[in-house]
């Protein structure tokens, strides 16, 4: 069976500050691996996702993501964040045709 | 190009009672997910229609049903309510023959009281 779990569940950041956001998977097949981003009051946005070939993904809003199949990881990174990247960040395993949630982790970014 | 659109955006109900809750999938997209997502949880799938016909199911009681129409629209069924029902509702689409990325609505946040 699929699961992802997100390492952590609050991380707090001062604006222009680096961030990691880490997600561990497990997975007996080859993976599909998404990165979305809930606002407060809002669904689910889709920042970037590892499909097949680089194992460096980057998507909007400025972020990128690692894909490291021997430590099962996905950890989605920002060199510089900003209060408007305050919100829920969700990683996601593709399996059986449905999307399997990590619990997610609330970025917080302090001015 | 149209994204996925759900309707109502709120809504609250009575324990027992019934619900249905409604979804337009994004253009293109035959494939429609339903996902429950309870305060502070992620997302949880509910079920998945394909072409009009149930191809999925998550671990979710019977008295959550669906349908999808010829147009790809799709409705959640929800009977007798219970107070842990209460959750935001994601209708999610993506095209049957294309990549895996499910494209979300933004929800309906149930309340059942």
């Amino acid at each position: 069976a699929q699961s992802v779990t997100q390492l952590d569940s609050q991380v707090p950041v001062f604006e222009e500050a680096p961030v990691e956001l880490r997600c561990n998977y497990s997975s007996s097949v080859s993976v599909y691996l998404f990165w979305y981003v809930q606002y407060p009051n809002q669904g689910l946005q889709l920042l970037l996702k590892y499909l097949s070939g680089s194992t460096l993904v980057k998507g909007i809003n400025g972020f990128e993501a690692e894909f490291n199949k021997s430590q099962t990881s996905f950890h989605l990174r920002k060199p510089s964040v900003h209060i408007s990247d305050t919100a829920e960040y969700f990683c996601a395993v593709s399996g059986g045709g449905k999307l399997i949630f990590g619990q997610g982790t609330e970025l917080s970014v302090k001015p | 190009e149209t994204g996925v659109t759900q309707s109502p955006t709120h809504l609250i109900k009575t324990r027992g009672q019934q619900v249905t809750l409604r979804c337009s999938s994004q253009s293109g997209h035959n494939t429609v997910s339903w996902y429950q997502q309870a305060l502070g949880q992620g997302p949880q799938f509910i079920f998945q229609y394909y072409r009009e016909e149930e191809n999925g199911r998550g671990n979710f009681p019977p008295r959550f049903s669906g349908l999808q129409f010829p147009n790809y629209s799709s409705e959640l069924n929800v009977n007798a309510l219970e107070l842990d029902d209460s959750a935001l509702y994601l209708c999610a689409s993506r095209p049957g023959t294309g990549g895996p990325e499910a494209f979300f609505g933004q929800g309906t946040r149930l309340t059942v009281v």
